[in-house]
């Protein structure tokens, strides 16, 4: 079955530690994305990325990080810089910003709480 | 910057009746995209329906449609003969053509009432 995994589904992290969450997806898309969703808010973009070896800034980019070395896979850390990490962090994924619709597919999600 | 306001926190409604989600939008741009997201219990976010800005007629997909209202930067969800499955938060979104970016409104919570 093609889809996005996320791993792992929960994380804790001390205070001043960095970690990095995985994003994986088997539906040969060239985009891939990372969210941030805060309780009574809607999704915030941290950071994107269109093709391998390339990622640009979203909007709430400080204190993160990511890398795209290959193309099924868009790992997250989240930097000691980042001042308020507890979050729910979705990725996500989609066919090519050339593609009409552009429609973004979601992973599961990974809930991260910093003690 | 383009923003997408949700202006119900939360919406109930009995199972089998119909529910309408306000959702509307700010942009100066002419070629864009809708969508609406329906996020339940286990958080995985699905897509519901899709809409182009070009193109007049509102989409629908099974008992989910929209009211595209582009003058008027409305972009509405209503769900007909609504199931216990359908509870969820439900998100809007916007994405200018060519852009990859997609903005999120801040959710609707849906409940549906047995």
């Amino acid at each position: 079955d093609g889809g996005i995994t996320q791993s792992p589904k929960y994380l804790f992290r001390k205070e001043g530690q960095n970690v990095t969450l995985s994003c994986e997806q088997n539906l040969n898309h060239d985009a891939m994305y990372w969210y941030r969703q805060d309780p009574g808010q809607g999704l915030r973009l941290i950071y994107y990325s269109q093709i391998v070896n390339d990622f640009q800034k979203g909007d709430i980019a400080e204190g993160y990080s990511v890398s795209r070395e290959k193309k099924e896979s868009f790992p997250l850390t989240v930097t000691s810089a980042q001042k308020n990490p507890t979050a729910f962090y979705l990725c996500a994924s989609s066919i090519s910003s050339g593609s009409s619709y552009n429609e973004q597919f979601f992973g599961p999600g990974t809930r991260l709480t910093v003690l | 910057a383009q923003t997408v306001t949700q202006s119900q926190p939360e919406m109930s409604v009995q199972e089998a009746e119909t529910v309408t989600l306000s959702c509307t939008y700010d942009t100066s741009e002419s070629d864009y995209y809708l969508f609406w997201y329906k996020q339940p219990p286990s958080r995985q976010m699905i897509l519901v329906i899709r809409q182009e800005a070009y193109k007049q007629q509102n989409a629908t997909e099974n008992r989910f449609s929209v009211n595209f209202q582009k003058a008027a930067k409305s972009f509405s969800l209503k769900i007909s003969d609504s199931q216990l499955g359908d509870a969820a938060m439900y998100f809007c979104a916007y994405r200018r053509s060519g852009a990859q970016k997609l903005v999120f409104g801040q959710g609707t919570r849906l409940t549906i009432n047995p």
